[in-house]
């Protein structure tokens, strides 16, 4: 099994501040991906990365996969309240698809 | 389009007793999952079905039981409920593109054991 290690567990920031979330691992990944949770509801996929190097941009949003694909990290620049929630990065892309998430970051960006 | 609905959304059960936790997608996806989400765990996975007609074991499969019931649906049993087994309950379903797995989950059962 795959052990995802995410950084920082929780993070509190103000509005317009940057952010970088991190997801590493001592196993090599076939895929990552990377979701967004809500209280109450379940993730939602923001993005999947596959090859070693790979920058994906989504608004605000950087991701990036290591050369290695070891890790990952998340960028958010000019965090917005809207941007609130659990992140979480899954490896996988193994047998039919199965995924190991990590245990997530907490973000929280006040007004 | 619904996408994966789950059943019920909240539910208390006392130690011991048993009920089923019910999901159904209508995305024509072949593979479904069910996961538990725990405080500072993340997602574990108890359960997935490849394929109609199939299923295995996840990471955390002890005191579960599922059901691929049908293309759509996949169900999770509880014979005798304990209360470790309270926590949050995910469906997902995905079908492969282009070589990765895009999950779509449900949102969510919360389940107190007391």
């Amino acid at each position: 099994t795959q052990l995802l290690e995410q950084s920082p567990q929780f993070l509190s920031i103000q509005e317009g501040e940057n952010l970088t979330v991190y997801c590493n691992s001592s196993s090599v990944f076939s895929s990552l991906q990377w979701y967004r949770q809500e209280p109450g509801e379940g993730p939602v996929l923001l993005v999947t990365v596959v090859t070693g190097g790979e920058v994906k941009k989504l608004k605000r949003l950087t991701f990036q996969f290591g050369d290695a694909r070891k890790d990952s990290s998340l960028h958010i620049t000019a965090a917005q309240p809207g941007d609130t929630g659990l992140y979480l990065c899954a490896a996988g892309g193994t047998s039919y698809g199965k995924l190991t998430f990590g245990q997530g970051t907490i973000l929280t960006v006040h007004p | 389009n619904a996408g994966v609905t789950q059943t019920p959304k909240f539910q208390v059960l006392k130690t011991g007793q048993s009920m089923t936790l019910q999901c159904a997608q209508d995305m024509n996806h072949n593979s479904m999952y069910w996961y538990r989400q725990d405080p500072g765990m993340g997602l574990r996975l108890i359960y997935y079905s490849a394929s109609e007609g199939t299923t295995d074991k996840g990471e955390v499969p002890n005191g579960y039981n599922v059901s691929r019931l049908n293309k759509r649906e996949f169900s999770l049993r509880l014979e005798s409920a304990a209360p470790s087994q309270t926590s949050v309950y995910f469906c997902a379903s995905s079908q492969q593109t282009q070589g990765y797995y895009g999950y779509t989950f449900g949102s969510g059962t919360r389940l107190t054991v007391v």
